[in-house]
């Protein structure tokens, strides 16, 4: 199966600053890979799919991309309620497999 | 919007089946298009896609599960269901029945809130 490698684990970061969140897989999936944000308690929610669509209702402040085997997700100016664990997913192979996830944190 | 709501025992015992149900609401299991997914997330193993069934009927399961899992739809009562046998501690997760939408990358696009089952004599 796909392996998805996310970096870093934790990011550190202050309201108002960019987060830059990497995915890497460990083989081609072209841009079939889908990003989540997770909080405490909740189911994950759809962010981003197909890389770089933003699903409805998702700010624009969130944006992906990248293909092949890299991939980013950037939330341009973090919000009070961004803070949260966030999960890349890729449908390139079946099973669908996730990433182990980076949690964004308050710095 | 569509809602899903998990429901089934929360305690399965090592060996047995664990048997869950998902509920859809404001959406139709026998709708065209939609993969009803189960995902499972523990701390070991994280997000784990276990299968789905789609509206004709047809299933697919995570190789590693493929021995032990069934999904089925019941149309009439507008619900869809996961039985895995002979469940182990490894099986301990929380359960989220969720709609694959292929319009989205056949991303999950609609969650239920999710169902902590244990497994534990």
């Amino acid at each position: 199966e796909i392996v998805l490698t996310q970096s870093p684990a934790t990011l550190s970061l202050s309201p108002g600053e960019r987060a830059t969140l990497s995915c890497g897989a460990s083989q081609a999936i072209n841009t079939y890979l889908a990003w989540y944000q997770q909080k405490p308690g909740q189911a994950p929610r759809l962010l981003i799919y197909d890389a770089s669509n933003r699903a409805t209702g998702i700010p624009a402040r969130f944006s992906g991309s990248g293909s092949g085997t890299d991939f980013t997700l950037t939330i341009s100016s973090l919000e009070p309620e961004d803070f949260a664990v966030y999960y890349c997913q890729q449908r390139s192979r079946w099973p669908p497999t996730f990433g182990g996830g980076t949690k964004v944190e308050v710095k | 919007q569509v809602q899903l709501q998990e429901s089934g025992p929360r305690l399965v015992k090592p060996s047995e089946t664990l048997a869950l149900t998902c509920t859809v609401s404001s959406g139709s299991v026998s709708s065209g298009s939609y993969y009803w997914s189960w995902i499972r997330q523990s701390p070991v193993k994280g997000l784990e896609w276990i299968g789905h069934i789609y509206y004709t009927g047809d299933t697919k399961f995570n190789p590693s599960l493929k021995s032990r899992v069934t999904i089925s739809v019941d149309t009439s009562q507008n619900q869809f269901s996961l039985r895995l046998t002979s469940v182990t501690a490894a099986d301990t997760a929380v359960y989220y029945c969720v709609r694959a939408n292929p319009f989205v990358g056949t991303a999950a696009d609609y969650w239920g809130r999710g169902i902590l089952v244990t497994v534990s004599s």
